[in-house]
C-alpha cells in the first residue's frame, strides 16, 4: 500500500536553513503537502505542490518534488525558533482521496 | 470565523463509557474526515464520508461509528472507550477531488482513564 517515510529528527542553529526530506510510494498522486504542527496545536498546512511541479517557493519555505526518486523536501531560509515544529509530508491518496502522512520530522531550532 | 470546529476540545471520560465528537465545517467542501493521532503523533485515517456516504473506513473497532447527518458534519459515536482509544482526533474537510484544501480542526484530545 501506499506509504511516506521522513526522517524523525532535525536539529539545527538559528540562522541556517533546515532541510527536511520525504519519501513517497504512490506514484499517481497528483498532490503533496507539508503540514506544521506546533505542541498541542492542530495541523497547519504550510505549503503544497502539484505533481507535475519541480519547485515551488513561497517566502521562506521552497520545496522541491523529484517524481522519478518520488522523493520530497521542504526548505526553510534563515530558520528562526518559532520554527520549531514536528512537520509532517504527505501524499494525497489517488483512490481515494484522503492524506497519508509520514511520522513527522520534530525541528529543534537551538539559538 | 473558524473553517472546521470540532467539540468538545478535551475529555476525560472512564474507561467503558460512551462518549461522541462533533464536526462542524464551513467551507461548503463535499467530503469530511477523522483522522486518529497516537501518543507518537502518527496520523491515520479512520473514515471519510463524502455528501453524506461513507468512502473510507479503515481498520477500525466497529465501537467506532461516524455520522454525517449532512455535508457540513461529521460526528464520531465511540462506544465502551478503552485506554488504547486515547488520543487526538482530528476532523478534517476537502472538496472530493481537490488538490490544496484540505483544512484540518484543531482537534480532540480523548483521555480514557
Amino acid at each position: 500500500g501506499e506509504d511516506v517515510e521522513q526522517s524523525l529528527f532535525l536539529s539545527v542553529r538559528e540562522g541556517d536553513s533546515s532541510v527536511i526530506n520525504c519519501t513517497y510510494t504512490d506514484s499517481s498522486s497528483t498532490y503533496l503537502y507539508w503540514y506544521k504542527q506546533e505542541p498541542g496545536a492542530g495541523l497547519q498546512l504550510l505549503t503544497y505542490i502539484f505533481s507535475n511541479m519541480d519547485m515551488k517557493q513561497d517566502q521562506r519555505l521552497t520545496v522541491l518534488l523529484n517524481k522519478k526518486d518520488k522523493h520530497l523536501s521542504l526548505r526553510i531560509a534563515d530558520t528562526q525558533t518559532g520554527d520549531s515544529a514536528i512537520y509532517f509530508c504527505a501524499e494525497k491518496n489517488s483512490s481515494q482521496g484522503n492524506l497519508i502522512f509520514g511520522k513527522g520530522t520534530k525541528l529543534s531550532v537551538k539559538p | 470565523d473558524t473553517a472546521v470546529s470540532q467539540t468538545p476540545k478535551y475529555l476525560v471520560t472512564q474507561m467503558g463509557n460512551d462518549k461522541s465528537i462533533k464536526c462542524e465545517q464551513n467551507l461548503g467542501h463535499d467530503t469530511m474526515y477523522w483522522y486518529k493521532q497516537d501518543s507518537k503523533k502518527f496520523l491515520k485515517i479512520m473514515f471519510s464520508y463524502n455528501n453524506k456516504e461513507l468512502i473510507i473506513n479503515e481498520t477500525v473497532p466497529n465501537r467506532f461509528s461516524p455520522k454525517s447527518p449532512d455535508k457540513a458534519h461529521l460526528n464520531l459515536h465511540i462506544n465502551s472507550l478503552e485506554l488504547g482509544d486515547s488520543a487526538v482526533y482530528f476532523c478534517a474537510s476537502s472538496w472530493g477531488t481537490g488538490g490544496g484544501g484540505y483544512t484540518f480542526g484543531s482537534g480532540t484530545r480523548l483521555t480514557v482513564v
